[in-house]
């Protein structure tokens, strides 16, 4: 089984529309981390959280808020999804430290109508 | 001015051939860097870091840092239809800062 998973893998939506995506980890790592991808720019942090009561604020946080229910599992909602929302959405862990090795689950592609 | 600055390719090399892959960047504080490999529909995955300037060597790839011309770059030797893939630098001033990571260049390895 994958380390780092994601759900669900691909998403269309409406303009609006709150949506949840969902990231759970078998690492065991504490530190977890939400990234969006589009082309051109690369991997973007929207927010990170260090553990279940730590959660930062990355480069791109506006229109989202996440939830870190777990060790293992750290959520990101779009509240009003919009058009520009539409991206590749990573979640990736490290552990304590080691941020230079990180851990990447598959991905979770989202269409915003 | 961004940060991270690589070439988005795309870049098609022979199957055998010497890929050369390469980022600058403009924090002169970052002192590990990283290249992510990212197949497609996939999460990305290290392949390799370095701290500070020098070359790393790991079986057919060797990262190398000029710390003094802010510049690294990831060599593949004797290429394979399997290096097709989007290659991702990354830096870091601390192992507990936040990463930078670059765009991004998509390579084709033909067969």
């Amino acid at each position: 089984d994958a380390d780092v998973t994601q759900t669900p893998r691909n998403r269309i939506t409406k303009t609006g529309k709150r949506i949840m995506l969902e990231c759970s980890q078998t690492k065991g790592h504490d530190r977890m981390y939400w990234y969006r991808q589009d082309p051109g720019l690369g991997l973007r942090l929207i927010y990170y959280s260090f553990d279940v009561k730590d959660i930062n604020k990355g480069e791109i946080s506006d229109g989202y808020s996440v939830s870190r229910q777990a060790q293992a599992k750290f959520s990101l909602s779009l509240e009003s999804a919009i058009p520009n929302q539409t991206a590749l959405y990573f979640c990736a862990t490290s552990e304590t430290g080691r941020q230079e090795t990180q851990y990447f689950g598959p991905g979770t592609r989202l269409l915003v109508l | 001015q961004k940060e991270v600055e690589q070439d988005p390719g795309p870049l098609s090399v022979p199957e055998g051939a010497i890929v050369s892959l390469n980022c600058t960047y403009s924090n002169s504080a970052f002192q590990y860097f990283m290249w992510y490999r990212q197949y497609s529909r996939k999460g990305p995955e290290l392949l390799m870091y370095t701290y500070s300037s020098g070359n790393k060597e790991d079986g057919r790839f060797t990262a190398q840092v000029d710390k003094s011309s802010k510049y690294i770059s990831l060599f593949i030797r004797d290429s394979q239809p399997s290096d097709s893939a989007t290659y991702l630098c990354a830096m870091i001033r601390t192992s507990y800062d936040k990463v930078i990571f670059g765009p991004g260049t998509s390579l084709s390895v033909i067969p």
